[in-house]
């Protein structure tokens, strides 16, 4: 069964340094989202992307985050300078696309636990 | 705005004991909501979904949830827990309509302890 993939499941960095994080959405999948869950929170929205561009994003993703599709595969989450409270686990998630019922469904990928110190 | 209430944090069953998990939802429109689960180490798995129809719905693993329009709610019920169902759990409501990302509001989870 096709499943999303992050990479890596778990990022250790220092303050202030850039991490990306990976993933790679379901092949015939246009939809892909990030979202993240800090310890003991819900997890959150940060931003949807398609056809190339951010089509939504949350209050969370201000300039320090970016999003990349930079290749037909690879959908990728740039943090630029990381702050402790970025510390949290980071979810892709990737949807089919327009129409009714199951392409409406949102998968998600293992997720990537990144830890900021 | 959309949110999600799920009121239990954390709930304790017996192996073999029904189980239902509350959701309390807002949104102004008709939504989509889901249910998924994470056991440890885990991405977030679809359990089920309503969009539409019967308000009645049949997940994976043996759940079901009930869609009640008067009451914002979509509960999650299964008839016997099995200890492999432990872990947490999280309702989302989805946003709808034209031109919509769908993005997904999640409520807080409940975590399920299974007692053998």
């Amino acid at each position: 069964e096709p499943e999303v993939t992050q990479t890596p499941s778990h990022q250790v960095t220092q303050m202030g340094q850039e991490v990306i994080l990976r993933c790679v959405p379901i092949s015939n999948h246009l939809y892909f989202y990030w979202y993240r869950q800090i310890l003991g929170q819900k997890v959150e929205f940060l931003v949807s992307f398609y056809n190339n561009e951010i089509s939504e994003k949350s209050e969370i993703f201000d300039d320090q985050f970016s999003v990349e599709r930079p290749d037909g595969s690879n959908f990728t989450l740039k943090i630029r300078s990381t702050k402790l409270e970025d510390s949290a686990m980071y979810f892709c998630a990737s949807r089919r696309g327009e129409g009714s019922g199951g392409r409406n469904i949102q998968y998600f990928g293992a997720g990537t636990r990144l830890s900021v110190l | 705005a959309q949110s999600v209430t799920q009121p239990d944090i954390h709930i304790t069953v017996s192996e073999g004991a029904s189980l239902e998990l509350r959701c309390n939802y807002s949104y102004g429109a008709t939504p989509y909501l889901f249910w998924y689960v994470q056991s440890p180490g885990q991405g977030l798995q679809l359990l089920l979904k309503y969009f539409s129809g019967d308000t009645l719905v049949q997940g994976i693993k043996g759940f079901e949830a009930e869609f009640k329009r008067s009451q914002s709610s979509f509960n999650l019920r299964k008839p016997s827990v099995h200890w492999s169902d432990a872990a947490e759990y999280f309702c989302a409501v989805g946003a709808t309509g034209g031109g919509s990302n769908y993005k997904l509001t999640f409520g807080k989870g409940t975590l399920l302890t299974v007692n053998p």
